[in-house]
């Protein structure tokens, strides 16, 4: 079982729908990621969080501590959401800022 | 600020060549990595610099050596390239804070 997993794997949703995706780990962590990459693009951090919520423009982290889940919501989904999203943890056990990740979520939002 | 860049953009190698893959930062950050990443796979770190001076092996390593010049530039040797390294390979630098920058990512195919 990866230490880092994230559902749904694939999502296709209709411009302006509200979007979830989920991120589940198993680990004791200091800090989770939320990554984008867009196809044939680089990868780009949009959030780092540690606890409660983070908002930025449409998009919103969420991360409950206890049940070792994280969520990234976009709400009024645009085309230009379209990419893939990449859950990453930082762990606690000596890991020099090392990542684990999770193996992403591949987002289509159609106009 | 260039943030964090990598070249060359693509390469195709023959099996058995070898190359360097180059990277820099601007934004004096202690911490570089280099990963791969393969469809289905997600990112794996193959090697890591937390400071300079020091590397350190990752998840997957075989195959490949790394050198930290100087805290700037952190590079990715293949010596004898193989087809299963064909791959995208992102290197990425952290400060202290903890989120991770990446570059725009080499895609190297071997044939």
């Amino acid at each position: 079982k990866n230490e880092v997993e994230q559902s749904p794997q694939n999502l296709t949703a209709q411009e302006g729908e509200f979007i979830t995706i989920n991120c589940s780990y198993s680990v004791g962590i200091s800090a989770l990621h939320w990554l984008q990459q867009h196809p044939g693009g680089g990868i780009v951090s949009l959030f780092m969080l540690s606890s409660g919520k983070k908002k930025h423009g449409r998009l919103i982290a969420t991360i409950n501590i206890q049940e070792k889940h994280s969520s990234l919501h976009i709400t009024a989904s645009h085309p230009r959401d379209s990419a893939v999203y990449i859950c990453a943890a930082t762990p606690w056990r000596g890991s020099q800022g090392n990542l684990i990740f999770g193996k992403g979520t591949k987002l289509s939002v159609k106009p | 600020n260039a943030g964090v860049t990598q070249t060359p953009k693509f390469q195709v190698l023959k099996t058995g060549q070898s190359m360097t893959l180059q990277c820099a930062q601007d934004m004096n950050h202690n911490s570089m990595y280099w990963y791969r990443q393969d469809p289905g796979m997600g990112l794996r770190l193959i090697y890591y610099s937390a400071s300079e001076g020091t590397t350190d092996k990752g998840e997957v390593p075989n195959g490949y050596n790394v050198s930290r010049l100087n805290k700037r530039e952190f590079s990715l040797r293949l010596e004898s390239a193989a087809p299963s390294q064909t791959s995208v390979y992102f290197c990425a630098s952290t400060g202290g804070g903890g989120e991770q920058f990446f570059g725009p990512g080499t895609r190297l195919t071997v044939l």
